[in-house]
């Protein structure tokens, strides 16, 4: 039973455009969500989170959306780059508690 | 230069062999973690330790074992009880091991089976 779902495997996006990763869950109890990028042969790399107090948190080119009634959070890259080409991986778990729940992860390719 | 080192990055195993995955950290971070990731799964806990000499199952410990005598290693055995072990495996680290905290991650170890 997955409690994260990331249920686009890949996303091709043209460079300078907005790229919209999507991540669902289906535990109510998670109230804290991060955002992970992985790239080839590398271990995952910490890119944004938010608390479940917040809806929206931006970080530069990044901003990542919660909606908790749809139990939905989602992350925007605008404007999108090269570099970000990579697998993004969505993660969940409960505050003050050890274990993340982890998406399977979707792949973004930036098209030149 | 601080960061987690994972060796080897290729590691194959023979029927009924134990084998041992290196993780090693200078981050002086209290908590350090083992995933599991297979093709179209998200990363699996296989075994977490918040402090040296104590650690705690996830929820895929079946097959493996762990030590953690020192703060900066976390060795990962993948023992002959583990039916299906062809993965990559990661391991990370964090400050003090609570969900809020980035915890950061070696390059990985890929395990087949010959």
């Amino acid at each position: 039973d997955q409690q994260v779902k990331q249920n686009s495997p890949s996303l091709s996006v043209q460079e300078g455009r907005i790229s919209i990763l999507n991540c669902d869950y289906t535990n109510s109890m998670f109230d804290y969500f991060l955002w992970y990028k992985k790239y080839p042969a590398e271990g995952p790399t910490f890119l944004i989170s938010i608390s479940s107090i917040k809806d929206k948190n931006e970080d530069g080119r990044f901003t990542v959306f919660l909606n908790k009634s749809a139990k939905h959070l989602s992350l925007h890259i605008v404007p999108s780059q090269p570099g970000d080409s990579a697998v993004y991986f969505c993660a969940a778990g409960e505050d003050s508690n050890y274990q993340l729940i982890w998406g399977a992860g979707t792949k973004l390719i930036i098209k030149p | 230069d601080g960061g987690i080192t994972q060796s080897p990055k290729y590691l194959f195993r023979k029927e009924g062999q134990n084998v041992t995955l290196s993780c090693e950290q200078n981050l002086n971070h209290d908590a350090m973690y083992w995933y599991r990731q297979d093709p179209g799964q998200g990363l699996r806990l296989i075994y977490y330790s918040q402090i040296v000499n104590d650690f705690q199952k996830g929820d895929i410990a079946e097959g493996y074992s762990v030590s953690r005598e020192k703060k900066e290693s976390f060795p990962l055995t993948v023992t002959s009880a583990q039916k299906n072990p062809t993965a990559f495996y990661l391991c990370a680290s964090s400050i003090g091991g609570l969900v809020q905290e980035t915890q950061y991650f070696g390059p990985g170890t890929r395990l087949l089976v010959l």
